[in-house]
């Protein structure tokens, strides 16, 4: 399975915007990029996913590189309910639809 | 709609003993995938059931088994428990090739 990197921590202020970076240089040309985030003490929750154009939704926005070899996730204005690991994962787009877990960026979000 | 739903929340066995975890789709999904998180690490992949069979596996001993019933939900069972089974085990279950979506997880504990 093709490998994301992301940093470990980062940390935004209340009511900024925050980028999440992801790299996944072998990403192959049919896997969807997925991002879900893992409050404390709580499941793994879906956030967004896409594949080549840019995508947004009422939680987040991903911006996709022209060469999918990278990825951000974009939260316009965080909150403290934001404060949370978020993954970045490559899911392929035929067979199983298993997911494998790096260890994530622990956001903080400082009020 | 309830979402997934797991039980019981939180479990205390010994070494040897077996251990039955039990998981309910949300409503409308027909595939349920179970996945192990140790303390400080992102879920690990242990086996993923649609139309009640295996359909893929990660790397994880025979110990682990699992079934699927045919309301779709399903049960995780591991025997011969090990102190290095203590972890959350979470229950994720989709419609493919829609997201997965994560129960709050159940919390074993081996002594």
């Amino acid at each position: 399975d093709a490998k994301t990197t992301q940093p470990n921590s980062m940390e935004s202020n209340e009511e900024e915007p925050v980028h999440l970076p992801c790299n996944h240089s072998t990403i192959s040309g049919t896997d969807y990029i997925h991002w879900y985030r893992q409050l404390p003490s709580q499941g793994p929750e879906y956030v967004i996913h896409g594949l080549t154009s840019n995508v947004n939704n009422r939680m987040a926005s991903l911006a996709i590189a022209e060469d999918r070899k990278s990825s951000t996730l974009i939260l316009h204005r965080a909150t403290l309910r934001d404060a949370a690991v978020y993954y970045c994962i490559l899911r392929a787009s035929t067979g199983a639809n298993n997911l494998f877990f790096g260890t994530g960026t622990r956001l903080t979000v400082i009020p | 709609d309830a979402g997934v739903t797991q039980s019981p929340t939180h479990l205390i066995k010994t070494r040897g003993q077996q251990v039955t975890l039990r998981c309910s789709p949300k409503s409308g999904h027909d595939t349920v995938s179970w996945y192990q998180q140790a303390l400080g690490q992102g879920p690990q992949f242990i086996f993923q059931y649609y139309e009640e069979e295996e359909r893929q596996r990660g790397n994880f001993p025979d110990r682990f088994s699992g079934h699927q019933f045919p309301n779709y939900s399903s049960e995780l069972n591991v025997n011969a428990l090990l102190l290095g089974d203590s972890a959350l085990y979470l229950c994720a279950s989709s419609l493919l090739p829609g997201p997965q979506y994560f129960g709050p997880g159940t919390r074993l504990t081996v002594l």
